[in-house]
């Protein structure tokens, strides 16, 4: 199995802020790298797919880069609706894994 | 618009059966490139892969579940059915079951609300 490696594990930012969260998977998976939300009681919505492609709707302050084994999620202007946990998952051999999630708080 | 709903018993006991339905509207199990998975999470805990059918009947399995697991796809009724044998305390979780579409590359773009089972005797 891929291993998928999120940090940090939790974060506290402020509304307006500029974070960013990294994914390293433990063997090269090209472009096959996707991130969820996931706010408290929900399903997942899925944010980025392709390590870098917003799905739609999604607003642009969500962006993603990287490619091979190490990628970033970076959430320009941080809203209220942000505060959330965010798993990144890779889709380039099953199983599909996903990170173990990184619970954005409010500082 | 593409929707998929989770449907089940809330509650089993250890050494039963789990049957899990996801029905779904928006899309077909005939159309080449098109998936449904199941995914889970334990309470407080991360999202974890279970299982995965595409429209050509390929059938992928979590290795660490693989023995206790079946998938299928009933094309006429849209759903997939997702069967776990020997059902421990440890299955206690939500499971969802979601769209993909590409083989991967465009990951799981609509998900169900999920639905929740407890394994207690």
């Amino acid at each position: 199995d891929i291993q998928m490696t999120q940090s940090p594990s939790s974060l506290s930012a402020s509304v307006g802020d500029r974070v960013t969260i990294t994914c390293r998977a433990s063997q090269s998976i090209s472009s096959y790298l996707n991130w969820y939300q996931q706010r408290p009681g929900k399903a997942p919505q899925l944010l980025i797919y392709a390590a870098s492609s917003l799905q739609s709707g999604v607003p642009s302050r969500f962006s993603g880069s990287g490619s091979g084994t190490d990628f970033t999620l970076t959430i320009s202007c941080l809203q209220p609706e942000d505060f959330a946990s965010y798993y990144c998952q890779q889709s380039d051999n099953t199983p599909y894994t996903f990170g173990q999630g990184t619970k954005l708080e409010i500082k | 618009q593409i929707t998929l709903k989770e449907s089940g018993p809330m509650q089993v006991k250890p050494t039963q059966t789990l049957t899990l339905t996801c029905s779904f509207s928006g899309f077909s199990l005939i159309t080449s490139g098109v998936g449904v998975a199941w995914i889970r999470q334990p309470p407080g805990k991360a999202l974890e892969w279970v299982a995965l059918i595409h429209s050509n009947d390929d059938k992928r399995y979590s290795p660490s579940l693989k023995s206790r697991l079946s998938i299928t796809k009933d094309t006429s009724k849209n759903q997939v059915v997702l069967t776990m044998a020997n059902m421990d305390p440890a299955d206690t979780a939500t499971y969802y079951c979601a769209h993909m579409y590409g083989s991967g590359l465009y990951g799981m773009d609509v998900w169900g609300q999920g639905t929740t089972v407890t394994v207690s005797s």
